[in-house]
């Protein structure tokens, strides 16, 4: 079936660095890529969407100067938190469709810790 | 996307068949129901998808009324490791470009 990989898995870094997260599709080609964000014992919320090869679009309130996100091929979508502080540790969670009318399948998250 | 309803949480002893209903009064004609599931630290996994009256894998079944305004997802024989959130969701076929909105879930706790 569909894989979407993400890494890494854990992240601990200090306030100020700029963090990168990979989101792979490993078997397919995924055109469109989602970001989500997950804070602790919360539901997870929709950052922005990732079009392969044109801009992101980011959900009301998430800075798109903050959380850059890049999709230059069709299968791998980045996301940068830039300048990260600790506010901006949270799990996240990237997810893509093989096709359409087909679930989407989500990597297994990235934890991001701010010290 | 139509908004959905689920219990906060639930518990379960283990072997036995657990039921969570989920209320989604606004679901339109196009739209089918999807269930995922959660473990802690983990991103989501597909559990079950479908449009109406009853579908049935290898995990799970879902059971859809006529009026569609609710479902139910059924695990049989529950065991420790389907200790998770569960998510219910609604879309129009969730086609590849469509982002899923994530209500609060249901938290089952499975106890032996």
């Amino acid at each position: 079936g569909a894989v979407v990989s993400q890494h890494p898995s854990w992240v601990i870094c200090k306030s100020g660095t700029s963090v990168k997260i990979e989101c792979r599709s490993l078997d397919f080609q995924a055109t469109t890529m989602f970001w989500y964000r997950q804070f602790p014992k919360q539901s997870l919320m929709l950052m922005a969407t990732s079009n392969e090869g044109s801009k992101a679009t980011y959900e009301q309130g998430v800075e798109k100067d903050k959380f850059l996100i890049n999709h230059a091929s069709l299968t791998l979508s980045t996301l940068t938190v830039t300048s990260a502080h600790p506010e901006d540790s949270s799990f996240y969670i990237c997810s893509a469709a093989d096709r359409d009318n087909q679930p989407q399948h989500f990597g297994d998250g990235t934890r991001l810790s701010i010290l | 996307l139509a908004k959905t309803t689920q219990p906060i949480s639930m518990d379960s002893y283990e072997g036995q068949e657990v039921n969570i209903t989920c209320s989604h009064n606004n679901i339109a004609t196009n739209d089918y129901i999807t269930w995922y599931q959660q473990f802690p630290s983990q991103g989501p996994r597909f559990i079950i998808q479908g449009y109406k009256t009853k579908v049935t894998n290898e995990v799970a079944s879902l059971f859809i009324p006529a009026d569609r305004k609710s479902s139910t997802l059924s695990l049989p024989r529950v065991s420790l490791s389907d200790t998770a959130v569960y998510y219910c969701l609604v879309g129009d076929a969730y086609s590849g470009n469509t982002p899923l909105v994530f209500g609060k879930g249901t938290r089952l706790s499975v106890i032996a």
